[in-house]
């Protein structure tokens, strides 16, 4: 069973907005992270925030984490028609396997 | 460098056949990991090997699902007298774990029809 729920299910923006994507998990976590997939290929990793960090940032991307709500945000800012893809957060539970469990995903478009 | 490649990429099963799926990860890469992800869903946890040992089978949904990885490099994926739930894309990823950070590099996905 999946650890994950994100929220919205699904999110249509136009380019140049921001997207938030917010994602709750149930567990103690080591660290939770995001992946990008885009229709019909692999996941893509965007961004790994630890346990102990409340927020990072990467390019457009800022990721936050609030381990009492047990929950995280990711905001892409200044949104891109190429940012279209599912968006899925994933938690690491143990360090010693790095196995990761996902949420449901997000799918995101945004329109030209 | 090369990344994670998954052969074949599509596969058409009659049930009851039985299927083999190969991951080879990025080279050096100790951990590798075998998920399954349903249509619409996120990926679901199968099955983990640090090099050839295989520590964690606890997502493995029956005893037709067998993995291995004989050599510490490739993996094979093997499912037995297919059902149509087995039905999925099938995702390998692999890991050089460093300290707290697991990035996991996935490669395409073999997508499996059970007819």
């Amino acid at each position: 069973s999946q650890q994950g729920e994100e929220d919205p299910q699904a999110l249509s923006i136009q380019e140049g907005e921001n997207a938030t994507m917010n994602c709750s998990y149930k567990t103690s976590i080591n660290n939770l992270q995001w992946y990008r997939q885009n229709s019909g290929r692999g996941l893509v990793h965007l961004i790994l925030i630890r346990s102990n960090e409340r927020e990072k940032h990467s390019g457009r991307l800022r990721v936050t984490l609030d381990t009492s709500k047990k929950s995280s945000s990711l905001l892409i800012t200044a949104s891109r028609a190429a940012d279209t893809a599912s968006y899925f957060c994933a938690t690491e539970t143990s360090s010693n396997t790095g196995k990761l469990i996902f949420g449901q995903g997000t799918t995101l478009q945004v329109k030209p | 460098g090369a990344g994670v490649s998954q052969s074949p990429r599509y596969k058409v099963a009659k049930r009851g056949q039985d299927v083999a799926l190969r991951c080879d990860p990025i080279s050096g890469h100790v951990s590798l990991f075998w998920y399954q992800q349903a249509l619409g869903q996120g990926p679901e946890f199968l099955t983990y090997f640090q090099n050839e040992a295989q520590l964690d089978k606890s997502g493995l949904p029956s005893d037709r699902f067998f993995a291995e990885r004989p050599e510490g490099s490739v993996s094979t994926l093997k499912i037995q007298r297919t059902q149509q739930e087995d039905s999925a894309v099938y995702l390998c990823a692999s890991s050089w774990p460093g300290q707290g950070y697991h990035e996991q590099y996935f490669g395409p996905g073999t997508r499996l029809t059970v007819t």
